[in-house]
């Protein structure tokens, strides 16, 4: 059974850093992994979509980088904002497009 | 439609009342899933439609749990005798095609409270 991990599980940090959000997963054979982002009281918000066959996609300040052998991705955000101030998922997909979800971790920016 | 939308957005019911919670996904998408999130976790897998074909149930936590998408766009799960347990935020997310190679685009989601 996949299993998840996102370290840290909180983060707070001033406006204007550059910043890592980690994700680990025991089960190495994945079809592909999504990023999400999850404001509170709402439903989730896909931000990166990466393939297994890829090692990493960008979209604007976020990229995200997957090492499937590894059974890690990351998710790097430059120069963080106030407005990314949410919870951030990750979600490995199986062939039969199984996500399985990560606890996520709960990023604050500071003004 | 503009986005996957979920009715009602918050649900109390008594332990042992059923419940029907609806997903309108987007118009068009093939696939949609349900998903159960317990507070502070992450959202866990329910089931799968494909169109109006339920190919994947394994997530559903026991018998009381019921899904339909009986014509291929709009889904209710239903839950029979509710129970304490069950309180969570349900979600529904729909996807345009079959593959797994689709982003999936979520809704609201219906927080349901068992007292």
């Amino acid at each position: 059974k996949q299993e998840v991990t996102q370290i840290p599980a909180a983060l707070s940090v001033p406006e204007g850093e550059n910043l890592v959000l980690n994700c680990s997963f025991t089960d190495s054979a994945i079809y592909n992994l999504q990023w999400f982002r999850q404001d509170p009281g709402k439903g989730l918000t896909s931000l990166l979509l990466i393939q297994s066959s890829q090692r990493e996609q960008t979209s604007g300040r976020l990229n995200a980088s997957l090492d499937k052998s590894s059974g890690r991705s990351t998710l790097y955000i430059a120069a963080s904002q106030p407005g990314d101030s949410a919870t951030y998922l990750c979600a490995p997909g199986d062939y039969g497009q199984n996500f399985v979800f990560g606890p996520g971790t709960r990023l604050s920016v500071l003004p | 439609g503009a986005g996957v939308s979920q009715s009602p957005r918050y649900k109390v019911a008594k332990r042992g009342q059923d419940v029907a919670l609806r997903c309108d996904p987007i118009s068009g998408h093939v696939s949609l899933f349900w998903y159960q999130q317990a507070l502070g976790q992450g959202p866990e897998f329910l089931t799968y439609f494909q169109n109006e074909a339920q190919l994947d149930k394994s997530g559903l936590p026991s018998d009381r749990f019921f899904a339909e998408r009986p014509e291929g766009s709009v889904s209710t799960l239903k839950i029979q005798r509710t129970q304490q347990e069950d309180s969570a935020v349900y979600l529904c997310a729909s996807s345009l095609r079959q593959t797994s190679t689709d982003t999936q685009y979520f809704g609201p989601g219906t927080r349901l409270t068992v007292l």
